[in-house]
């Protein structure tokens, strides 16, 4: 059961454009929101987070944007370099669950220069 | 700090092999995951630990067992390994039950 669905598969982007990739949950008890950032050979990197009371948390090119009724939240890479070529994971946490995280299928982000 | 550590960082076996893949953290951490990523199918938790002494089942924990004697260490088995379990394994540390997951850099293990 995927509880958390991510969307696209794969994107491609061109250097200065804006990358977008979606989320959608099915559990309302999820109450916390992060994005992971996965270069190759290496580990997750939590890259920014939200929480279900804000519909919107900015940190540098990274956005994320949260609709709490449509159930859905989403990555906003402005500005897209290079260098974010990377997989990104989105992922939901219930506040009761030991910290245990419910991850998205994830997303190949290549931005071409 | 090293942070969180992976040992082996690749290993082949054959199908019945046994193996135990080695995560440490140097952090202090209560709480320890085990993680396996396959291909579109984001990272899945295999067995948890919130504390030495301490480990529950995950979303995929059938043919892996795990151990926590230590709580720097958390070990994870496959005592007759399957060519299912060909994957990359991932191993994350928290402090607190709000921190964020710190992870390692993974173990790419293939079962022929």
């Amino acid at each position: 059961q995927q509880q958390v669905k991510q969307s696209p598969q794969s994107l491609i982007v061109q250097k200065g454009g804006i990358s977008i990739i979606n989320c959608a949950y099915e559990n309302t008890a999820f109450d916390y929101f992060p994005w992971y950032q996965q270069f190759p050979g290496k580990g997750p990197a939590l890259l920014i987070a939200i929480r279900p009371d804000v519909s919107e948390k900015k940190e540098g090119r990274f956005t994320i944007s949260f609709n709490k009724s449509a159930k859905q939240f989403s990555l906003h890479i402005m500005d897209s370099q290079p260098g974010d070529s990377a997989t990104y994971f989105c992922a939901a946490r219930r506040g009761t669950s030991y910290g245990k995280l419910t991850f998205g299928q994830g997303t190949i982000l290549t931005v071409h220069p | 700090n090293a942070g969180v550590t992976q040992t082996p960082k690749f290993r082949v076996l054959k199908t019945g092999q046994s193996m135990t893949l080695l995560c440490a953290q140097d952090m202090n951490h209560e709480y320890m995951y085990w993680y396996r990523q396959d291909p579109g199918m984001g990272l899945r938790l295999i067995h948890y630990s919130v504390g030495e002494g301490t480990t529950a089942k995950g979303e995929v924990p059938d043919g892996y067992n795990v151990s926590r004697l230590k709580k720097q260490n958390f070990l994870l088995g496959l005592e007759s390994a399957a060519p299912s379990q060909t994957s990359v394994y991932f191993c994350a540390s928290k402090q607190g039950l709000y921190n964020e997951q710190f992870f390692g850099p993974g173990t790419r293990l293939t079962v022929l």
